[in-house]
């Protein structure tokens, strides 16, 4: 069974900061992997989609990169912002279904 | 610019009341999803379809029941609620691997069973 765990639970950092968030995924099946954001009672925005091919994906100042023999893929948000508070969740499609883990939850301060 | 639209916003329920979650996009895509999210935690998949008239289950599916007779409506049954389905509902669709597969969320609907 596919699983999908990400560190840390929770993250605070002063502005400015560079940030790495970890994504682990037990199954290297998984062919595309897909960052999303989620604010407070609202839906979820995808930020970045890595397909199986792909070693890492940039949109301004969000890299991610996946590494499927290692069942990793991290986030890298250089220059944190307050507007970067959120909670981020990494998914992995396997065969037809995204299987999601449980995010990390960023408080980003002035 | 619809996407993925999903109504109720808000619902609550007495326990052993029934209702439908309504999903619908129009995207033309062929794959659909249903996720409940409890607070503080990931999106647990429940059901989903990769085209119309074929739907399976995901890994959270007692209680529910989804058809899809057309490409763009997917909606998901609760028959019987119960306070452990008070969650927050997400509908989703893609357009395959072929459309890499970037998944598209509705804003959700946040139900009560009381």
């Amino acid at each position: 069974k596919q699983e999908v765990t990400q560190i840390p639970a929770a993250l605070s950092v002063p502005e400015g900061e560079n940030l790495v968030l970890n994504c682990s995924f037990t199954d290297s099946a998984i062919y595309n992997l897909q960052w999303f954001r989620q604010d407070p009672g609202k839906g979820l925005t995808s930020l970045l989609l890595i397909q199986s091919s792909q070693r890492e994906q940039t949109s301004g100042r969000l890299n991610a990169s996946l590494d499927k023999s290692s069942g990793r893929s991290t986030l890298y948000i250089a220059a944190s912002q307050p507007g970067d508070s959120a909670t981020y969740l990494c998914a992995g499609y396997n065969t037809d279904k995204l299987i999601f883990g449980t995010g990390t939850r960023l408080q980003v301060f002035p | 610019n619809a996407g993925v639209t999903q109504t109720p916003k808000f619902r609550i329920l007495k326990i052993g009341q029934s209702m439908t979650l309504q999903c619908t996009q129009d995207m033309n895509h062929n794959y659909m999803y249903w996720y409940r999210q409890d607070p503080g935690m990931g999106l647990k998949l429940i059901y989903y379809s990769v085209g119309a008239g074929i739907t399976d289950k995901g890994e959270v599916p007692n209680g529910y029941n989804v058809s899809r007779s057309t490409t763009e409506d997917f909606p998901l049954r609760l028959e019987l609620a119960a306070p452990s389905q008070t969650s927050v509902y997400f509908c989703a669709s893609n357009a395959g691997p072929l459309a890499k597969n970037i998944q598209y969320f509705g804003a959700g609907t946040r139900l009560s069973v009381l």
